[in-house]
């Protein structure tokens, strides 16, 4: 399978705790971005690395949320101090990015955060 | 700030019925327009995508989207649906010089045989 994975599918976790995802994009895609999912709505941006570089964040990634790409390939979304509103989908998407007009991304599976 | 307006939350259809969904954008700049489709248990699939050119683009499995830019919107048509496309199905939006896509907040379509 060659699309964007994501781990773990599911995580659950008690109020206060810390937890880490993962996603590795499509390889070669330069452009890797975050997005959070509640039920009935559609996806959020949260950020988007082109590379190892972070160059946007939203307003609703709070101080508590850390993003991090430090090769340029894979990326993790750190929550510390989870909270119940943390509960949602955190999907992960990826783009080949290089200037391209025409930049589509491509969605992982996501990871699915229940927060006690 | 852009945003994108799904009006029909839940739709229901039976086979061969024809689809259409309805996607409103405010911006009033140059955008890129998408619809992305979530069957049941799987993640999120590009159904199509328009960037330029002819208004009228062609997705998978034999769905199409109308840009029509006087009125900002980018409507889903399918002219027989199928069981098969019971899913959830969202509009989405980049505008220039952003790379986030801005999401409707989705319609789920159910068919019924």
């Amino acid at each position: 399978d060659t699309g964007v994975s994501q781990n773990p599918r599911h995580k659950i976790t008690k109020r206060g705790q810390n937890v880490t995802f993962r996603c590795d994009p499509i390889s070669e895609h330069n452009r890797l971005y975050w997005y959070r999912q509640t039920l009935g709505q559609g996806p959020e941006f949260l950020t988007y690395f082109q590379n190892e570089a972070q160059l946007e964040k939203s307003r609703l990634l709070s101080d508590r949320f850390s993003a991090e790409r430090p090769k340029g390939s894979f990326s993790t979304l750190e929550i510390q101090r989870t909270e119940q509103g943390d509960s949602a989908m955190y999907l992960c998407a990826s783009s080949l990015g290089g200037g391209s007009s025409t930049d589509t991304q491509y969605f992982g599976p996501g990871t699915r955060l229940t927060v006690l | 700030a852009q945003s994108v307006s799904q009006h029909n939350h839940h739709v229901i259809l039976s086979e061969a019925a024809s689809l259409e969904l309805g996607c409103n954008y405010s911006y009033g700049g140059t955008v890129n327009l998408f619809w992305y489709v979530q069957y049941p248990g799987q993640h999120l699939q590009l159904l199509l995508k328009y960037f330029s050119g002819d208004p009228l683009v062609k997705g998978i499995k034999g769905f199409e989207a109308e840009f029509i830019k006087s009125k900002f919107s980018f409507n889903l048509r399918k002219p027989s649906v199928q069981w098969s496309d019971t899913a959830e199905y969202f509009c989405a939006v980049i505008t220039t010089g952003r790379r986030a896509l801005t999401f409707g907040s989705g319609t789920r379509l159910q068919v019924q045989p």
